[in-house]
This record gives structure tokens, C-alpha cells and sequence, in this order.
């Protein structure tokens, strides 16, 4: 199966404690994002890379939040000493580098992060 | 400010009938819209999507219509099957190539197809 892949799918953490995310996205795609999706809520942007570039980054992402994309390939996302609010699926999407189709992002099955 | 609405949490139909989601957006520089469903711990799955120059699209059993004067959009799934029971999203999203083309989602609307 070549879709989108992230690691892990769950995740239990203590409150103050930094957790990492990985996202591995189709491999022929050039664009990779991030979204956070709360129960009751559609999924909503926290950032966007174009090959290894982090292009835009959402007002949600405060600077406990970071992610990377070293060599344009798998991303990671950090969030340091994380609180309950926290909580959420953590979902990561990549989109094909045409220009006809580079809006339609394909998701992987998300990250669960539970904070106590 | 919530941008792209979906107003009905929930939609129950008939087997073999017609299922209509809709979605209103509010931003007018929205130029791409995308229907996602969702079924629960797994991530979304792209099922159809429309650009602003058209107002319909048809991929089989799913029909996308969108009206720019009213700023709507709807997803027809026909006939109806029980396998579509799943959240469905409606996302859009503004700028050209260069832009990035970022997702703003609705709330979602929960389908229940009874057989």
C-alpha cells in the first residue's frame, strides 16, 4: 500500500510531556500537511511544507509546536511539554505536484494523542 | 469564525434512496471545494471535488452541485448504500498553485444509510 502512513496511530502521554509524531506521505507528492481534528470538529490546518520549505503555519500552532520536513520526504511533528488540550487526531495529508489535481490531499489514518 | 458550514450533524435515509449533504461557505475567494468521508479512527478519504468554474460534478454514484451566488454547495449520493454510513466533510480552499492550497472544513454531517 503506497497512502500516507503516520507513527504512531495512539499515543498516552503525561501532562509537561513532549511527544513526536511521524508522518510518511505518498511518495510521489510534494506538498505535506498537518491538522488537528477534536471530537465534534472537522479537521482544521496547522501547517504546510512544499519539498522541505515550511510555507505556512496556522495562529493554532503555538510555539510549543514544531515540525519538520528535513529532506522533503517524511515530516515530523513535535509538541513540548504538552497539556490536556492537546487532545486530539492528529492527521497528516500530502497532495500530488500537479497542477490540476495539487488540491486534493489524501490523508493517513492519524495519530491519537491522549494527555492525562 | 466558522467559514464552511455544515448545519446538519446528522442525516438518516433509506437504503437505494437519496442522500443530500449540504454545506454553505461564507469566504467568496474560495475556488476549490473537496467532500471527504470519514469513518471512525481512520483519517478521511478524498471522494470528490469541484472547481469554481463548474457547477456540477459526477464521479458514479456521487454528484457534487455548486451554486456561487448562493455559496453552497451539496453532495448527492445515489442510490443510496449502507457501506456510505460514515461522517462526511465538506472542505474548500482559496489560491492558486503557488499558494499552497490549505483546507478549511465543515463540521461534518453523520450519514446513516438503513438497509
Amino acid at each position: 500500500d503506497t497512502g500516507v502512513s503516520q507513527d504512531p496511530r495512539h499515543k498516552i502521554t503525561k501532562r509537561g510531556q513532549n511527544v513526536t509524531f511521524r508522518c510518511d506521505p505518498i511518495s510521489e507528492h510534494n506538498r505535506l500537511y498537518w491538522y488537528r481534528q477534536t471530537l465534534g470538529q472537522g479537521p482544521e490546518f496547522l501547517t504546510y511544507f512544499q519539498n522541505e520549505a515550511q510555507l505556512e503555519k496556522s495562529r493554532l500552532l503555538s510555539n510549543r509546536f514544531s515540525a519538520e520536513r528535513p529532506k522533503g520526504s517524511f515530516s515530523t511533528l513535535e509538541i513540548q511539554r504538552t497539556e490536556q488540550g492537546d487532545s486530539a487526531m492528529y492527521l497528516c495529508a500530502s497532495s500530488p505536484r500537479g497542477r490540476d489535481n495539487y488540491n486534493e490531499q489524501f490523508f493517513g489514518p492519524g495519530t491519537r494523542l491522549t494527555v492525562l | 469564525d466558522q467559514q464552511v458550514k455544515q448545519n446538519s450533524p446528522s442525516l438518516s435515509v433509506q437504503e437505494g434512496r437519496i442522500s443530500i449533504l449540504n454545506c454553505d461557505y461564507t469566504n467568496s475567494m474560495f475556488d476549490y471545494f473537496l467532500w471527504y468521508k470519514k469513518y471512525p479512527a481512520e483519517g478521511p478519504t478524498f471522494l470528490i471535488s469541484i472547481s469554481s468554474i463548474k457547477d456540477k460534478n459526477e464521479d458514479g454514484r456521487f454528484t457534487v452541485f455548486l451554486n456561487k451566488s448562493a455559496k453552497h454547495l451539496s453532495l448527492h449520493i445515489v442510490p443510496s448504500q449502507p457501506g456510505d454510513s460514515a461522517v462526511y466533510f465538506c472542505a474548500a480552499s482559496a489560491g492558486n498553485y503557488n499558494q499552497g492550497g490549505k483546507l478549511i472544513f465543515g463540521q461534518g454531517t453523520e450519514l446513516s444509510v438503513k438497509p
